[in-house]
C-alpha cells in the first residue's frame, strides 16, 4: 500500500511560536503533495499544493507568508506555521498523490493546539 | 466552477444492511473518483477508486460510476458498526493537476 506518515501528530504550543509539520511518503515517490486544514465537524479545507523543487499554490485566502510549504523531495514536504495564534488551532493533514492513478493518500494528521 | 455534491446525512441503517452512497458531480471532463471513509478525529483513508463506467467491487465495497448522468456511489453490503464514519467523495479533472475535488461527505451511521 501507500502509505503517508506526518509528524508530530500533537503539538502544544504557545502564542507567537513557530511550528514545523512534517509529511512523508514512504513507500512511494510523490511529486504532488496537499496540505489540508480541518477543523471540528467541518469539511476538509485544501490550503495549498505543493510540488517537487518548486514554489507552492496556495488557495485563495491562505496566507502564504504565515503556512510556509517547502517541499524538499519526492517524499518530503513541510508545513511551517508562524507566529502561531489561537485562531490557527486546527487539524492539519498532508496528502502525497501518486500521480500515475490520481489517487491521494494522507497522513494521519497534525493536532494543534496554540495557547 | 467544480463542484462535487453530497448529501450530509446522517444517513442510518441497521447492521447487515445496504448502506448506498451517492454522490454527483458538475464537471463533465471529470476522470478520475474515489471514495474516501474519515473516522471522527482522524485523517481520510482512501478505500474504492474508480476510473470508468460501470461497477468495481473490493469486498463489501462496490463503487458506480455514470459519466452520463455524472454521479457515483458507493454501496456497502453488510454494513458494520465499523463502518459508521464520514464517506468523503473526491473528483479529479483529466488533463489538469491532479487537484481533487472534495464533497463535504455523508456522515454514516450503522447501529446494531
Amino acid at each position: 500500500g501507500a502509505v503517508v506518515s506526518q509528524h508530530p501528530s500533537r503539538v502544544i504550543c504557545k502564542s507567537g511560536t513557530s511550528v514545523k509539520i512534517e509529511c512523508r511518503s514512504l513507500d512511494f515517490q510523490a511529486t504532488t503533495m496537499f496540505w489540508y486544514r480541518q477543523f471540528p465537524k467541518k469539511s476538509l479545507m485544501l490550503m495549498a499544493t505543493s510540488n517537487e523543487g518548486s514554489k507552492a499554490t496556495y488557495e485563495q485566502g491562505v496566507e502564504k507568508d504565515k503556512f510556509l510549504i517547502n517541499h524538499a523531495s519526492l517524499t518530503l514536504s513541510t508545513l511551517t506555521v508562524t507566529s502561531a495564534h489561537p485562531e490557527d488551532s486546527s487539524f492539519y493533514i498532508c496528502s502525497a498523490g501518486r500521480d500515475t492513478y490520481n489517487e491521494q493518500f494522507f497522513g494521519p494528521g497534525t493536532r494543534l493546539t496554540v495557547l | 466552477q467544480k463542484e462535487v455534491e453530497q448529501n450530509s446525512g446522517p444517513l442510518s441503517v441497521p447492521e447487515g444492511a445496504i448502506a448506498s452512497l451517492n454522490c454527483t458531480y458538475s464537471d463533465r471532463v471529470s476522470q478520475s473518483f474515489f471514495w474516501y471513509r474519515q473516522y471522527s478525529g482522524k485523517s481520510p483513508e482512501l478505500i474504492m477508486s474508480i476510473y470508468s463506467n460501470g461497477d468495481k467491487e473490493d469486498g463489501r465495497f462496490t463503487a458506480q460510476l455514470n459519466k452520463a448522468s455524472q454521479y457515483v456511489s458507493l454501496l456497502i453490503r453488510d454494513s458494520q458498526p465499523s463502518d459508521s464514519a464520514t464517506y468523503l467523495c473526491a473528483v479529479v479533472l483529466s488533463g489538469g493537476s491532479y487537484i481533487p475535488t472534495f464533497g463535504r461527505g455523508t456522515s454514516l451511521i450503522v447501529h446494531p
